[in-house]
């Protein structure tokens, strides 16, 4: 398996465009994990999924993040309009059925970068 | 909800000296604790886990122990070399995923 991807890999825009992260879980992983990484936070969780269903969003920052998961092999992420303090690297993670709060499978990020 | 505190936030150790980290938590049903190793520019990736039926484990240089009581556990690295230089984080489970630490940049100086 190729492992968790995630697109793109480097994202630059300004202040006001849409964003979206795209990220593609192991097959067979039925939990889809959404971070975001920053030196002053650390690593948040923003949003997980189970079975292509959202079931905590409470790190989502506010209603300008916005996630989605149509099927069990593809989930994004959308900045609806982007700021310069949502720069950050933004992982997915996925974990295997049953198994949410086992080992996590990181993709190796997106970083943003807006301007 | 899980919360998870971890210290020190960097360390600095020569090579071949042993390095420990240590977290916290504060859901007592807790019962899974995996820990990351990030190096620079790339993703976490798990190193070692403990699970709340065992008090230690042990995978070469890299140790982990767990006092289920205090609700707190340690990473240990014996023999430390340059290439353990990373940010490592301590998690634990909470419902249904993983709350993580706040991280620990450790530097190993040759």
């Amino acid at each position: 398996d190729a492992g968790v991807i995630q697109s793109p890999r480097h994202e630059v825009t300004e202040m006001g465009q849409e964003v979206t992260l795209r990220c593609k879980p192991i097959s067979g992983h039925d939990y889809l994990f959404w971070y975001r990484q920053t030196m002053m936070r650390g690593l948040e969780l923003l949003i997980y999924f189970n079975n292509n269903v959202p079931i905590d969003d409470s790190g989502m920052p506010e209603d300008r993040f916005s996630a989605k998961m149509p099927n069990a092999s593809f989930s994004t992420l959308k900045i609806q309009p982007s700021e310069p303090r949502d720069s950050a690297v933004y992982f997915c993670a996925s974990s295997e059925p049953g198994l949410a709060g086992y080992e996590q499978y990181f993709g190796p990020g997106t970083r943003l970068t807006v301007t | 909800g899980e919360n998870v505190e971890q210290h020190p936030s960097t360390l600095s150790v020569q090579e071949g000296d042993s390095a420990v980290i240590k977290c916290t938590y504060s859901d007592s049903a807790s019962n899974y604790f995996p820990w990351y190793k990030q190096e620079l520019g790339k993703r976490p990736q798990l190193i070692i886990d403990i699970r709340s039926n065992v008090g230690e484990k042990k995978d070469q240089r890299i140790a982990v122990t767990l006092n289920k009581t205090a609700k707190h556990f340690s990473l240990h690295i014996t023999e430390t070399q340059p290439e353990d230089s990373a940010v490592y984080f301590c998690a634990a489970t909470g419902a249904n995923n993983l709350f993580f630490g706040t991280g620990t940049r450790l530097t190993v100086i040759p």
